[in-house]
């Protein structure tokens, strides 16, 4: 079955320290994946997807298919990363995506 | 300002009387979708639709449903909504169904049925 497993409901560190955010996948196919990510208030948004190689707010992710695992990474945390973080696999069915979401992580970085 | 909005923000409803969460896009985007979100179980599913007259099931579409007459409306109906409905929901909007395609959400509605 396709899953996404985000094994850490909170995750918290003090600024500066180096942050990962766990997540491992189940899917048959070729994967795609991104990270989500919903600060206080705010609505979800895209942080990064494993397709654009990019860096974002210091943030990188990268797919690593023998262990089927999208961690997190930033070498050093700031407070305003502080928010709850979403991995998510593009499933395509009979054509059309569905997005299946882990369970979140909360980051909360202590000054 | 391209965005998704959903109304009402807040609702609170007794089982069983119907009600509809309207969800809305600017961005002429040919997919939309329902979320839920609870404790310890993230984001899952409802329905999604393909563009006009064209919806399936998520992985949860038990007591809700949805229309799709409009490409910028996808109103989320529950006919008679039980307790276990209470929940955040979200919607989302993204240009096709396409795998690489980012997903724009809707700033949430937060549903209490009693």
């Amino acid at each position: 079955a396709q899953r996404v497993t985000q094994p850490e409901k909170l995750l918290s560190v003090f600024k500066g320290a180096p942050v990962e955010l766990k997540c491992n996948y189940s899917y048959s196919g070729s994967p795609e994946l991104f990270w989500y990510v919903q600060y206080s208030r705010q609505r979800l948004q895209l942080l990064l997807r494993h397709i654009s190689r990019e860096s974002i707010k210091g943030f990188t992710a990268d797919l690593n298919k023998g262990e089927t695992s999208f961690h997190l990474k930033k070498p050093f945390a700031q407070e305003e990363d502080s928010a709850m973080y979403y991995c998510a696999l593009p499933i395509m069915n009979t054509g059309f995506q569905k997005l299946v979401f882990g369970t979140g992580t909360r980051l909360l970085v202590s000054p | 300002e391209a965005q998704v909005t959903q109304n009402p923000r807040y609702l609170i409803t007794v089982t069983g009387k119907k009600l509809t969460v309207t969800c809305s896009q600017n961005m002429n985007h040919e997919y939309m979708s329902w979320y839920r979100q609870d404790p310890g179980l993230g984001l899952r599913q409802i329905y999604y639709s393909m563009n006009v007259e064209v919806t399936d099931k998520g992985d949860v579409p038990e007591g809700y449903k949805v229309s799709r007459k409009e490409k910028r409306n996808f109103p989320l109906i529950l006919e008679s909504p039980s307790p276990n409905q209470t929940s955040l929901y979200f919607c989302a909007s993204s240009p096709t169904s396409g795998r690489y395609n980012e997903q724009f959400f809707g700033p949430g509605t937060r549903l209490t049925v009693l």
